[in-house]
């Protein structure tokens, strides 16, 4: 059973930089597992925030952005905002027909 | 803009089937080579995708649920639905569905529905 692998928990300042990151059981993450990443406050639905590794939503912030490092997916949070603190999700696309979402990163702003 | 809106029963009996419909509003469901997707999330956990159909009748499952699950699309309604039979009470969650799109590099899953809280209760 493939397993994708987040951080369980970040901590992050206000203005600061984070990374989250994505990691996938069955070797390294590349553009054929198009990765993507949500957001998900309380009470509330994912938000889409990146596909294809990289590529922006038309209402995603300009200081959330995607990449591949080392092997995984990631998503970085350039000058952060109270208001991301949230839970994030990142999803890739296994054998061009299943998906399979990570565990999950609570991102926490303090 | 499309908008996705989850409806059906809120609870559903141990071992019966659970089935859930997803209108699509702002745009027609057999327009585009979108697919159609079910996302469910048990309180307090993490999201699982359940499975995808194309407009054309073509469906992808989660392995894991493939036995129990049937996606359909009614293409006159613009609805797509959610069938899983032989419930239990780990199926209690809130269910999402969501309209995503593929091209020959790239995969998006960018429209989702405000999700309904489906509970497996006798």
């Amino acid at each position: 059973q493939t397993v994708v692998t987040q951080e369980p928990s970040l901590t992050v300042s206000p203005g600061g930089t984070v990374t989250l990151t994505c990691a996938s059981s069955t070797g390294a993450v590349t553009s054929g597992y198009s990765p993507n990443w949500f957001q998900q406050k309380p009470g509330q639905a994912p938000r889409p925030l990146i596909y294809s590794i990289s590529k922006k939503h038309s209402w995603t912030p300009a200081r959330f952005s995607g990449s591949l490092l080392g092997g995984k997916a990631a998503l970085t949070l350039s000058g952060v905002q109270p208001e991301d603190e949230a839970e994030y999700y990142c999803l890739l696309y296994y054998d061009g027909a299943h998906w399979v979402f990570g565990g999950g990163t609570k991102l926490t702003v303090l | 803009q499309v908008q996705l809106q989850e409806s059906g029963p809120g609870l559903v009996k141990p071992s019966q089937t659970l089935s859930l419909t997803c209108t699509v509003s702002g745009d027609s469901i057999s327009s585009g080579s979108y697919y159609w997707s079910w996302i469910r999330q048990p309180a307090g956990k993490g999201l699982e995708w359940i499975g995808r159909i194309y407009t054309s009748g073509s469906t992808n499952y989660n392995p894991s649920l493939k036995s129990r699950v049937t996606i359909s699309v009614d293409m006159s309604k613009n609805q797509f639905s959610l069938k899983l039979s032989s419930v239990t009470a780990a199926d209690t969650a809130v269910y999402y569905c969501a309209r995503g799109y593929c091209t020959s590099t790239s995969c998006s899953m960018g429209y989702w529905g405000q999700g309904t809280l489906v509970t497996v209760s006798s």
